[in-house]
């Protein structure tokens, strides 16, 4: 049961253009969801998170939109840079049936980006 | 301000062996994380510690346990190893459980089950 799906497994995309990365869930439970980068070799990088009582949330580069009715989040990167180019996780967290227990997060499959010259 | 830690940064082992992991949490965390990533896929949650206790634990069989010092370090304990229990483990620290908590992850121990 993947409760968080990233449908598209890889992504390229030029240099200085836009790069949108998809995410859809099905738990309607979530209510924290996150972006992670990762490289080869090393541990997921955070990005950015977005709470669920928010649609759309910046930093620098970087944008998460969520719509709740889609269930559906994506990231923007702009402009698109060569050092961007790694596998992007999706996860999301919250609906814990005990209290205290909303914390754990549970992953999409990724999406593969590579920001060509 | 260091980051998650995590030892050793590989390790091969074989079947039926037993293997414990270590990670040391970013500096003011309290709760440690603990996932296993096989190859393409995303991380799979095995369990969570805070306060020394296990508190969530993930579809994980009972060969893998945990444990959680004063000190906030944790261990993973893997026995009776399976070749399918070889992955990248990653653990994550951060702070409290109530949600909305960011999870910062280590750079994982790759294990190998031969």
């Amino acid at each position: 049961d993947q409760q968080v799906k990233q449908n598209s497994p890889s992504l390229s995309v030029q240099e200085g253009r836009i790069s949108i990365l998809n995410c859809d869930y099905t738990n309607s439970m979530f209510d924290y969801f996150l972006w992670y980068k990762k490289y080869p070799a090393e541990g997921p990088t955070f990005l950015i998170s977005i709470s669920s009582i928010k649609d759309k949330n910046e930093d620098g580069r970087f944008t998460v939109f969520l719509n709740k009715s889609a269930k559906h989040l994506s990231l923007h990167i702009v402009p698109s840079q060569p050092g961007d180019s790694a596998v992007y996780f999706c996860a999301a967290s919250g609906g814990g049936s005990v209290a205290g227990t909303a914390s754990k997060l549970t992953f999409g499959t990724g999406t593969r980006l590579q920001v060509t010259l | 301000d260091a980051g998650v830690t995590q030892s050793p940064t590989h390790l091969i082992k074989t079947r039926g062996q037993q293997v414990t992991l270590r990670c040391s949490p970013k500096s003011g965390h309290d709760t440690v994380s603990w996932y296993q990533q096989a190859l393409g896929q995303g991380p799979q949650f095995i369990f969570q510690y805070y306060e020394e206790e296990e508190r969530q634990r993930g579809n994980f069989p009972d060969r893998f346990s945990g444990h959680q010092f004063p000190n906030y370090s944790s261990e993973l304990n893997v026995n009776a190893l399976l070749l399918g229990d070889s992955a990248l483990y990653l653990c994550a620290s951060s702070v409290g459980l109530a949600g909305q908590e960011t999870q910062y992850f280590g750079p994982g121990t790759r294990l190998l089950v031969l």
